[in-house]
């Protein structure tokens, strides 16, 4: 079957790094997408990685490991207006978005 | 670039009547719109995937001829829920996806909040 798996909830400090993890299992494979969600909002795009490697850019960087089934998104710099749900996606072969659960990533002064 | 509008924002309507949520992409062409629902503090939920000029394809358990879904030109996607009840109430997304270009990259309209009394 097709799986997204990522942690329920985070915390990190304000001005620190964090880095979210995803690992996705899909039939066929083309591409991996971060959204940021703030509660009570729709999705907006971050990030969008189809080969392996660091994606930077600004305080976010989004990291692929196609062998191993892998991301991350890494905010740098943390600013309370980042406290959010981070919602990682792979789309499969037939371009079909295979959603994760999200990421609740709450920011302490 | 890659806005996508959505219309009404809110909506608030009695039982069995019918609503009409409008999806469009302001600056690309949308060959394929997707609809989402979303209840509070849960995943989105895919309800349905739209190709211009063509049958919506929609998932399991979510019932077509309840929600009606019109992608009648390139840049606007209707879902209209009928004879909506309490129990659809939600909060409703369309996304966009811009067939151009190599990322398939879906862009999210702004939500509808479904309240049904």
């Amino acid at each position: 079957g097709q799986n997204i798996d990522q942690p329920t909830e985070m915390t990190a400090t304000e001005g620190a790094i964090v880095q979210i993890n995803c690992t996705y299992q899909t039939s066929g494979f083309n591409g991996l997408f971060w959204y940021q969600q703030h509660a009570g909002e729709a999705p907006t795009f971050l990030s969008y990685n189809v080969l392996d490697g660091l994606e930077e850019k600004g305080r976010f960087s989004s990291f692929l490991s196609r062998s191993k089934g892998y991301s991350y998104l890494l905010l740098k710099e943390l600013q309370m207006k980042d406290s959010a749900s981070y919602l990682c996606a792979a789309m499969d072969s037939n371009y079909q978005l295979i959603w994760g659960a999200g990421t609740k990533l709450i920011i302490k002064p | 670039g890659a806005v996508v509008s959505q219309h009404p924002s809110w909506v608030i309507c009695k039982s069995g009547t019918s609503v009409k949520i409008e999806c469009r992409s302001l600056d690309f062409q949308a060959t394929t719109m997707f609809w989402y629902r979303q209840f509070p503090k849960q995943s989105l939920m895919l309800m349905a995937t739209s190709n211009e000029g063509s049958k919506a394809t929609y998932e399991q358990g979510v019932e077509k001829d309840k929600f009606l879904i019109n992608h009648a030109s390139l840049t606007l996607s209707t879902l209209t829920v009928t004879s909506a009840h309490p129990e659809d109430s939600s909060f409703y997304i369309c996304s966009a996806r811009d067939g151009t270009g190599d990322s398939q990259t879906q862009y999210f309209g702004p939500g509808t909040r479904l309240l049904v009394l």
